[in-house]
């Protein structure tokens, strides 16, 4: 099937400190596997992606690396800053019986809140 | 150069009234997605569309619920005799390629109340 796991919220940590945030994904075929960064009051935007096993994804300092051999994609950043803080959300192309790939399968979220 | 615009931004109804939810896609954009996210349970795939077809809708509930993406204007998702538990913030996404390397591009989402 097409599913996300991702660690729970809020995740509360101080300006300068490193993030780790957690996502595993069901292997049915071979998704892309993407994070996305939702800010108060405003839709998702993409922040990085990864097509395939060994890709890193990186952006404004966040990075994730496609793990197959644990079916992970976790983000990282070295240094977090208040802005940061917004809600992030793991995701992975649906896959379908009939081939193809449509769509995205999303994780439930992870609040981050940075404090100065 | 517009991205995915979605209104109303806010719609307010009473049970049993119906409500209406616009999207229209990224210009060349034949694609779109529709996701309700409610508190505490993240983003939830409902319907994927093109142009005069439902593609994916095995997100939406069997009843109430309905989606279309004309050839002409926008995409609607509609949804008939609203109940309490129908309020949530709705996405649209759009994309230009059918998945896999695609990336959606979200709208800044409609946000629900049902009184």
């Amino acid at each position: 099937g097409n599913s996300v796991t991702q660690m729970e919220g809020p995740v509360t940590l101080s300006e300068e400190a490193f993030l780790t945030i957690n996502c595993t994904y069901t292997a049915t075929g071979y998704p892309s596997l993407f994070w996305y960064v939702q800010y108060p009051g405003e839709g998702l935007q993409l922040l990085l992606k990864a097509t395939k096993a060994d890709d890193k994804g990186s952006n404004k300092g966040f990075e994730a690396t496609y793990r197959k051999e644990t079916t992970s994609f976790h983000l990282e950043k070295g240094s977090v800053q208040v802005s940061d803080s917004a809600v992030y959300f793991c995701a992975r192309t649906m896959m379908y019986s009939g081939g193809g790939a449509d769509g995205l399968t999303f994780g439930k979220g992870t609040h981050l809140i940075i404090q100065p | 150069n517009a991205g995915v615009m979605q209104n109303p931004r806010h719609l307010v109804r009473r049970r049993g009234q119906e409500a209406r939810l616009r999207c229209s896609p990224v210009k060349g954009h034949s694609h779109v997605y529709w996701y309700r996210q409610l508190p505490e349970e993240g983003l939830k795939f409902m319907v994927y569309l093109q142009k005069e077809n439902i593609i994916d809708e095995s997100g939406m509930p069997k009843e109430r619920f309905s989606a279309e993406f004309p050839k002409e204007g926008p995409s609607i998702l509609r949804i008939q005799q609203v109940v309490r538990g129908d309020s949530a913030a709705y996405f649209c996404a759009s994309s230009v390629l059918a998945g896999n390397t695609g990336e959606l591009f979200f709208g800044e989402g409609s946000r629900l109340t049902v009184l």
